[in-house]
């Protein structure tokens, strides 16, 4: 069975730009997390969607959003870049919504912001 | 912001030797996980022990959980050099519907050989 796969792996963007991560979860998986991971704040949650609707949100500003497409597959998009957005981005998926099951992790994406 | 405290933040010990580390939460959990990360990559779920448990073994890994006290500890039994890596432990919070889950800062755990 396929891992959780994200894309792209690396990131270089400049101050003001916007980007979009994505995410495939493992097959069958219906929720889909996001966390920012820096060594100043470590991991933070960003919003984890179910069947294509967001459940949780962490406490970001409103730059970052995301979205879940059908196929569960899904996109995190950060507007407005800011040199402190720099960190690695993971996506984990799950097989259940309630907090009872592992997460699985991707290998994440380093965004770099100059 | 963070819910789980890990304790140490730096663990270093030679192999064979075991390590343990220690998380302790603020609020009541739904169920408590750890994690591994090796150099920035991405997590390794280790184990899941749920609120109603109070200990959890897997090979190498003992959990233990005390919900009275808002704590668990990993203990890794025998490192190995390839037991060097940041453990998180992260919480579920109660009654919450969803996935979300609140991680520690880690540990960093370093085994020399």
């Amino acid at each position: 069975k396929a891992g959780v796969t994200q894309t792209p792996r690396y990131l270089i963007k400049t101050r003001g730009q916007q980007v979009t991560l994505s995410c495939s979860p493992i097959s069958g998986h219906r929720s889909v997390s996001w966390y920012q991971q820096t060594p100043g704040q470590g991991l933070q949650f960003l919003f984890e969607y179910f069947s294509e609707t967001q459940r949780n949100k962490g406490n970001f500003p409103g730059r970052f959003s995301g979205r879940q497409f059908s196929n569960s597959r899904s996109e995190m998009n950060v507007s407005t870049l800011e040199l402190g957005d720099s960190a690695l981005y993971l996506c984990a998926s799950s097989l259940v919504s309630f907090g009872n099951t592992e997460a699985f992790f991707g290998q994440g994406t380093r965004l770099t912001v100059v | 912001s963070q819910q789980g405290e890990e304790d140490p933040q730096a663990l270093s010990i030679q192999e064979g030797e075991n390590a343990t580390m220690n998380c302790s939460y603020k609020t009541s959990i739904n169920n408590l996980q750890w994690y591994r990360q090796n150099s920035g990559r991405g997590l390794v779920h280790l184990i899941l022990i749920r609120s109603n448990e109070r200990e959890k073994h897997s090979g190498r890994l003992r959990v233990t959980l005390d919900t009275s006290k808002k704590s668990s500890s990993l203990l890794i039994t025998a490192s190995r050099a390839a037991d060097t890596a940041s453990y998180f432990c992260a919480t579920a919070p109660l009654n919450q519907a969803g996935t979300a889950l609140i991680f520690g800062k880690g540990t960093t755990l370093s085994v020399s050989s």
